[in-house]
């Protein structure tokens, strides 16, 4: 079965400290993976995915086929990256449809 | 705006009662997708389209869910005989292909009373 788990509902970080949302999923094939984000009271927004293998925002996550894990990080917490993060997957690249995580909530604490 | 949009934003309505949301895709996107959000978990996936084609329906979508892309442009998704447990955001998002990124619309928050 295609499965994203988001262990974590809450995360709390003070500013200038590392965040890592963490992120396992279960796929038999090879997922596609992606971090969506949700600031408030605005629609979810692509925030990475692994292909691209870019910083967003100096967030980054790598993907780890082994610990089928998705970890998303970034070195230093700013408070506008206070939102709820949602990992997701793409199992078949033809229908695009994305399984999504329970999210977490990040909140960054000035 | 030029991005998804989705009416209404709000919907209330008695149990048993029939509703219908639309989705406005943005204009050259081929893929228009539908999800579920119910509070604390993340977003399901219910159908999907490719152009006017609906190629693919969750277990989650019951015979009281319908969904239509008239022309390959905008859908409507209708819930006949409303139940509490329709209660949840509902997602609309639409991509180029399979494989670009999704869009999403601020989405229908649906109340049943």
């Amino acid at each position: 079965a295609q499965r994203v788990t988001q262990p974590e509902k809450l995360l709390s970080v003070f500013k200038g400290a590392p965040v890592e949302l963490k992120c396992n999923y279960s796929y038999s094939g090879s997922p596609e993976l992606f971090w969506y984000v949700q600031y408030s009271r605005q629609r979810l927004q692509l925030l990475l995915r692994h292909i691209s293998r870019e910083s967003i925002k100096g967030f980054t996550a790598d993907l780890n086929k082994g610990e089928t894990s998705f970890h998303l990080k970034k070195p230093f917490a700013q408070e506008e990256d206070s939102a709820m993060y949602y990992c997701a997957l793409i199992g078949s690249s033809n229908t695009g449809k994305l399984i999504f995580g329970q999210g977490t909530t990040l909140q960054v604490k000035p | 705006d030029t991005g998804v949009s989705q009416n209404p934003r709000h919907k209330i309505t008695k149990r048993g009662q029939n509703v219908t949301f639309r989705c406005d895709p943005i204009s050259e996107h081929n893929r228009l997708y539908w999800y579920r959000q119910t509070l604390g978990q993340g977003p399901e996936f219910l159908t999907y389209f490719q152009n006017e084609a609906q190629l693919e329906k969750s277990r989650l979508l019951s015979d009281r869910f319908s969904a239509e892309r008239p022309k390959g442009s905008f859908s409507t998704l209708e819930i006949q005989r409303t139940e509490q447990g329709d209660s949840a955001m509902y997602l609309c998002a639409s991509s180029i292909t399979p494989n670009t990124e999704a869009f999403f619309g601020q989405g229908t928050r649906l109340t049943v009373v």
